[in-house]
């Protein structure tokens, strides 16, 4: 069974400051890996995945995530941080031929102007 | 445009009223999902297809029904609805799962009473 953890439920961050949402992951072989992002009142965009290769990938709106595989971590980062930033983001897991994918509760990240 | 299209955006309806809630995609993708989102609870999902007639069990499917008759709509039946069905519905849709990233329709608020 494929799990992930993004440990902290909200992230708060002054404008202009680093922007760092954890995620952990628990799955067997060599996952897909993705970054969702729910703005208020909205339904939820894909952000960035990583597949294979190098293990820093760029992707929407300036944020960037890094695989690490010895530590099964996919943490999403951001060098200055907007209000406009602040959302529900989530780090999705996922294996070749797995139909059902786990979002779970997602970290509110809360941007201070 | 590309997109997933849901509606309603917002419905409120009683105890034991049938009710659908449709869902169209302009991508040809073959993969589509329902999942509802519930405070402290996350996305759960309701249901998916892989392609037409093709429909599978998600991990909260009580309580409703699909059907996936033609490849770009995949309605959600809610046959007779309870005030425990109150929540958030998204519809999603990808060319296919594993490493393709999911579309997501822009929500459907429902309340039952």
């Amino acid at each position: 069974a494929q799990s992930v953890a993004q440990p902290e439920d909200q992230v708060n961050v002054a404008e202009g400051n680093p922007l760092t949402v954890k995620c952990t992951y628990s799955v067997s072989g060599n996952p897909y890996l993705f970054w969702y992002v729910q703005y208020p009142n909205r339904g939820l965009q894909f952000l960035l995945k990583y597949i294979t290769g190098d293990n820093l990938v760029k992707g929407s709106y300036g944020f960037e995530a890094e695989f690490n595989k010895s530590q099964t971590s996919f943490h999403l980062k951001k060098p200055s941080a907007l209000v406009s930033d602040s959302a529900l983001y989530f780090c999705v897991p996922n294996l070749y031929g797995n139909n059902r994918l786990a979002f779970g509760k997602g970290n509110q990240v809360v941007v201070i102007p | 445009e590309a997109q997933v299209t849901q509606n309603p955006r917002y419905l409120i309806t009683v105890t034991g009223k049938k009710l659908t809630v449709t869902c169209s995609q302009n991508m040809n993708h073959e993969y589509m999902s329902w999942y509802r989102q519930d405070p402290g609870l996350g996305l759960r999902q309701i249901y998916y297809s892989m392609n037409v007639e093709v429909t599978d069990k998600g991990d909260v499917p009580e309580g409703y029904k699909v059907s996936r008759k033609e490849k770009r709509n995949f309605p959600l039946i809610l046959e007779s609805p309870s005030p425990n069905q109150t929540s958030l519905y998204f519809c999603a849709s990808s060319p296919g799962l594993g490493n393709e990233k999911l579309f997501f329709g822009s929500g459907t608020q429902l309340s039952v009473l």
